[in-house]
């Protein structure tokens, strides 16, 4: 079952424009990962942030994690084209200690040139 | 070999048929888990391995479906009886296992369709 509720369901913007998507989630968690796809095939892990981290950095990414409010955001800064894809949050479970990843239904990022 | 490769990459069949679909995980990776995604939807965790045994199979739907990791390393789902409901991209991913949490590398996915 999905987990994770990402929003928007869809998001258009302009290259060069930011764009931030959102991510609720229902379990407490040790991680939380932001993951990315394109065209429906293999994801690609972007970053993972920790339950005891509040923000983290990675290139064009920041990605913050609210424990007390169960939910997450993906920044991404000065989008291009190329980013264009459906971005995704996992989480695992750190009440049952389950290794498996539950994902949100996404957010499909559209970027216009 | 780099990542998580995945065969064969489509596959189609008739409703009824058997199907199996195979995974090689990064090598020296432990942890090797299975999720499907249908359209639209974020991937669903379907079993979990950890060396040779299934450590959790919890998501699987129903007794049709089955996976083997006989030598904790490639696994192969095997789908018995197929219905069309069953069409999906099915993913697999590898991670290093142990105590602490490791990142999932995905492979490609199988695009399974039944017809």
């Amino acid at each position: 079952s999905q987990q994770g509720e990402e929003d928007p369901q869809a998001l258009s913007i302009q290259e060069g424009e930011n764009a931030t998507m959102n991510c609720s989630y229902k379990t407490s968690i040790n991680n939380l990962q932001w993951y990315r796809q394109n065209s429906g095939r293999g994801l690609v892990h972007l970053i993972l942030i920790r339950s005891n981290e509040r923000e983290k950095h990675s290139g064009r990414l920041r990605v913050t994690l609210d424990t007390s409010k169960k939910s997450s955001s993906l920044l991404i800064t000065a989008s291009r084209a190329a980013d264009t894809a459906s971005y995704f949050c996992a989480t695992d479970d750190s009440d049952t200690g389950r290794r498996a990843l539950t994902f949100g239904s996404g957010t499909r990022l559209q970027v216009q040139p | 070999g780099a990542g998580v490769s995945q065969t064969p990459s489509n596959k189609v069949t008739e409703k009824g048929k058997y199907v199996e679909l195979r995974c090689d995980p990064i090598s020296g990776h432990t942890a090797l888990y299975w999720y499907r995604q249908s359209l639209g939807q974020g991937p669903e965790f379907l079993i979990y391995f950890q060396g040779t045994g299934a450590a959790d199979d919890s998501g699987l739907p129903n007794d049709r479906f089955f996976a083997v990791r006989p030598e904790g390393s490639v696994s192969t789902l095997k789908i018995q009886r197929t219905e069309r409901g069953d069409s999906a991209v099915y993913l697999c991913a590898s991670s290093l296992g142990g105590l602490s949490y490791n990142e999932q590398f995905f492979g490609p996915g199988t695009r399974l369709t039944v017809l």
